[in-house]
């Protein structure tokens, strides 16, 4: 069964800072790999995209890396602003389901101003 | 072009009753996958339609249901509530059942909580 691991599981950062955040998945057959923003209460926006075959994508400030032999990625936020702040989801998506996603429990991120 | 759509926003529910949320997918798509919630998790697969027909299912009770209509809209039953069924239900869409689609749209949830 796969598990997603998300960590920190919360991080408060002064505005301007570059900060990563890390996800680890048990099984590493993926089909590919999703980060979602949520703020409080609300849906899921989605970040970034990574293919299996893909090693990174990118997106404004935002650029997340795939290892999937290793079962990592990482999402790095260059800059950081108080508009961040929100909860960050990482999703996997294996081979052996539909496009039913797998999900961390999020790091909860506070950019101060 | 209206993205995932959910009603009711928040419902309040005491234990032992039945409730039913209802999700409208992104235009042009033809599978809803349901993900509940609970407060700091991450959300948990419940189950995908396709084609009117549940087609995969997580690890949920038969207290949880579905359906889906011929317009793709579909339907979240949840029979004899418990406390532990409060949560946020989020919705996704989807197109097909091909592994090559790009990503599920969820919509805003619905906000449950049982007393």
């Amino acid at each position: 069964k796969q598990e997603v691991t998300q960590i920190p599981a919360a991080l408060s950062v002064p505005e301007g800072e570059n900060l990563v955040l890390n996800c680890s998945f048990t099984d590493s057959a993926i089909y590919n790999l999703q980060w979602f923003r949520q703020d409080p209460g609300k849906g899921l926006t989605s970040l970034l995209l990574i293919q299996s075959s893909q090693r990174e994508q990118t997106s404004g400030r935002l650029n997340a890396s795939l290892d999937k032999s290793s079962g990592r990625s990482t999402l790095y936020i260059a800059a950081s602003q108080p508009g961040d702040s929100a909860t960050y989801l990482c999703a996997v998506r294996d081979w052996s389901g539909y496009s039913t996603l797998t999900f961390g429990k999020g790091t909860m991120l506070l950019v101060s101003p | 072009d209206a993205g995932v759509t959910q009603s009711p926003t928040h419902l309040i529910k005491t234990r032992g009753q039945q409730v039913t949320l209802r999700c409208s997918p992104k235009s042009g798509h033809d599978t809803v996958s349901w993900y509940q919630q609970a407060l700091g998790q991450g959300p948990q697969f419940i189950f995908q339609y396709y084609e009117e027909e549940e087609r995969q299912r997580g690890n949920f009770p038969d207290r949880f249901s579905g359906h889906q209509f011929p317009n793709y809209s579909s339907e979240l039953n949840v029979n004899a509530l418990l406390l532990g069924d409060s949560a946020l239900y989020l919705c996704a869409s989807s197109f097909g059942d091909r592994p090559f689609q790009e990503t599920q749209y969820f919509g805003p949830g619905t906000r449950l909580l049982v007393l």
